[in-house]
């Protein structure tokens, strides 16, 4: 059983269009992210939700906006793609919010051409 | 906040050779310190974790120790293997409203056969 799952894994898609990462997991977990990660493999987190509650929103450009229907989905909606949004993006959970690891989805390859 | 900073890569080593990427973290309050590792084409899986001051996190021969009198978390491994080429990030959480783990810039090893 697949813990953290997102889709789809590769992602290529035109400028000006609208996209939708999917995020799930079966852990039970509280709290769930999304991070960015550059082609420098810098890892940034955008946002998380715990409960369904948006608790952080990074300085990410509003066309961007995460989804929570239930604690156990996270989905990430982009609009208007840029080819900067190009990137590897990664859905996470963990427990709680607090001092704890984060368990990682096998992240979506977004190409903006 | 807390912050982590650990060696630039790349690191180019032969196999059975003695690895060290080492991490340095400065925080407030008592985090506990992780190392993520990064195989080609897939998401972060947690390697190894510590949770307070002198502990040490082991896994697949990897180990590192909580050093709070230096602030570190130096990865090790007495031999590698050419499976464990990948990047490698040390991450802590940041205990405060935001609650959210931050990572280093990564260190992408490389292991010669």
């Amino acid at each position: 059983d697949t813990a953290v799952s997102q889709t789809p894994k590769y992602l290529v898609t035109q400028m000006g269009n609208d996209k939708s990462i999917k995020c799930e997991q079966n852990l039970g977990h509280d709290t769930m992210y999304w991070y960015k990660q550059d082609s420098k493999k810098f890892l940034k987190i955008m946002f998380s939700y715990n409960n369904k509650e948006l608790i952080i929103n990074e300085t990410v450009p509003n066309r961007f906006s995460p989804k929570s229907p239930d604690k156990a989905h996270l989905n990430l909606h982009i609009n208007s793609l840029e080819l900067g949004d190009s990137a590897v993006y990664f859905c996470a959970s963990s427990l709680t919010r607090g001092n704890t690891e984060a368990f990682f989805g096998q992240g979506t390859r977004l190409t903006v051409v | 906040g807390n912050s982590v900073t650990q060696m630039e890569g790349p690191v180019t080593l032969s196999e059975e050779a003695f690895l060290t990427i080492n991490c340095t973290y400065t925080a407030t309050g008592y985090p506990s310190l992780f190392w993520y590792v990064q195989y080609p084409g897939e998401g972060l899986q947690l390697l190894l974790k510590a949770t307070k001051a002198d502990d040490k996190g082991s896994n697949k021969g990897f180990e590192a120790t909580y050093r709070k009198e230096t602030t570190s978390f130096h990865l090790e491994k007495g031999s590698v293997q050419v499976s464990d080429s990948a990047v490698y990030f040390c991450a802590l959480p940041t205990l405060n409203r935001d609650d959210k783990i931050i990572f280093g810039k990564g260190t992408r090893l490389h292991i010669l056969p």
